[in-house]
Parts: C-alpha cells; structure tokens; sequence
C-alpha cells in the first residue's frame, strides 16, 4: 500500500468516449501530479498540482482535462483521444511541489487503451 | 542533450551479483536525487533519496551521487530474481516544480 491509490487499473475506450481517471492521495500531501508513461520513453509529466491549483502544464493536448477538487483528489478527463494516446498513466504525490527537497509517491498506475 | 539520460539495458546478472546502475545529468543546478523500482505493470516504488554528495546505504541498496561529475549510481548487493524490474533514477528540477526522470534500466537477475 503506497498511499495513493488509482482507478480505475485498467481501462478500454474508445476514441469517442469520455472517461475519467481517479486519484486519491492518504498520505496528507499538497502536490499532486499526473505523469503518462509509454513504452521506452522516460515518465511525461503532465499537469502539477499544489495546494488544489494547478502550477504547470506542460502542453498537454485540450483532449486531457484535469481537475483537483481537494488536496487528497485528483481526476484526469478524458475525450476523443487517439490510438497514440494509449499508456500508463500514474499519479503521484508530494509533500510539497518544488522546494527542492521533497520525494514523488506512485499509485499503481491506469492502464489505459484506445481503439 | 537530455537532462537526463541512463543506460536503458537490459541489463542481465547472475544472482548474488552486485549490480551497478548509473545515470549522468546535465543541469548541475539538480540537489536532490531519488531512485525508483518499477515492476512490470504496476507504478514507481520509491527506494532511496539522497541530498548530497556521497553515499547512501539500506540493506543491500546504496546510492552515490557525485556532483562533481553529474554522476549517480544505484548499487545492489547479493542481487535476488526479485530484484528484476525496470530502475528509474529522479531529481527535481530546481526551475520547475516537476520531478525528472531517467528512461530506466530494465535488470534481469537470472536464478
């Protein structure tokens, strides 16, 4: 038991559904993240959050949509994502997001597929 | 030049090897080092961290960070087929609030 916990571990969509993708954090951390991980690549992150507001973006397509109602939460939405878009995408929490001093827990991760 | 870059394997050893996993960087600006674990289908497990320069030690892991040389290293003693999985090394980057991550090294500890 990590203390962050993802859900679902496994889903199938295809490119015209909406789905969402749940994290939830114990550890009474402020930071949380959502990193994408394909084969052979290193891990991507994707959208920062600290405190419930999201710091950093990193040009992640409109197709992904997240959402941090509170600081033990965090949602990614998903609509009309591609094949490409296929991965594993893990949640993370952080004491704090970038003082420098601080480590990334991992939930077990979504695996995600698009047909 | 990638910030960071690591030998992405496979790496295959004998069990009760010592194995040795390394990762360069390019931003002497990084402080803070992690190394992860991941085995195959499920998400990072964090193993060490260190803040500075020198050697870390837990059971049969140490880390060595030397920041002279933007070099770190993961040492496994008396490796165990357990110990296979894919090894992530992680710093924080000083100018983001963003963790960054080696591609990892796939390990393979024969019985």
């Amino acid at each position: 038991e990590t203390g962050v916990t993802q859900t679902p571990r496994h889903l199938v969509m295809g490119m015209t559904n909406k789905k969402s993708l749940k994290c939830e954090q114990h550890l009474g951390h402020n930071a949380m993240y959502w990193y994408k991980q394909s084969a052979k690549k290193p891990l991507e992150l994707m959208f920062v959050y600290s405190l419930e507001e999201r710091v950093e973006n990193n040009s992640v397509p409109s197709r992904f949509s997240p959402e941090c109602p509170n600081s033990s939460h965090l949602f990614l939405h998903l609509h009309t994502l591609q094949p490409e878009d296929s991965a594993l995408y893990l949640c993370a929490s952080s004491q704090d997001a970038g003082l420098g001093d601080t480590e990334a827990f991992f939930g077990q991760g979504t695996r995600l597929t698009v047909v | 030049q990638k910030e960071v870059e690591q030998d992405p394997g496979p790496l295959s050893v004998p069990e009760g090897a010592i194995v040795s996993l390394n990762c360069t960087y390019s931003n002497s600006a990084f402080q803070y080092f992690m190394w992860y674990r991941q085995y195959s289908r499920k998400g990072p497990e964090l193993l060490m961290y260190t803040y500075s320069s020198g050697n870390k030690e837990d059971g049969r892991f140490t880390a060595q960070v030397d920041k002279s040389s933007k070099y770190i290293s993961l040492f496994i003693r008396d490796s165990q087929p357990s110990d296979s999985a894919t090894y992530l090394c992680a710093m924080i980057s000083p100018y983001g609030q963003n963790f960054v991550f080696g591609p990892g090294t796939r390990l393979s500890v024969l019985p």
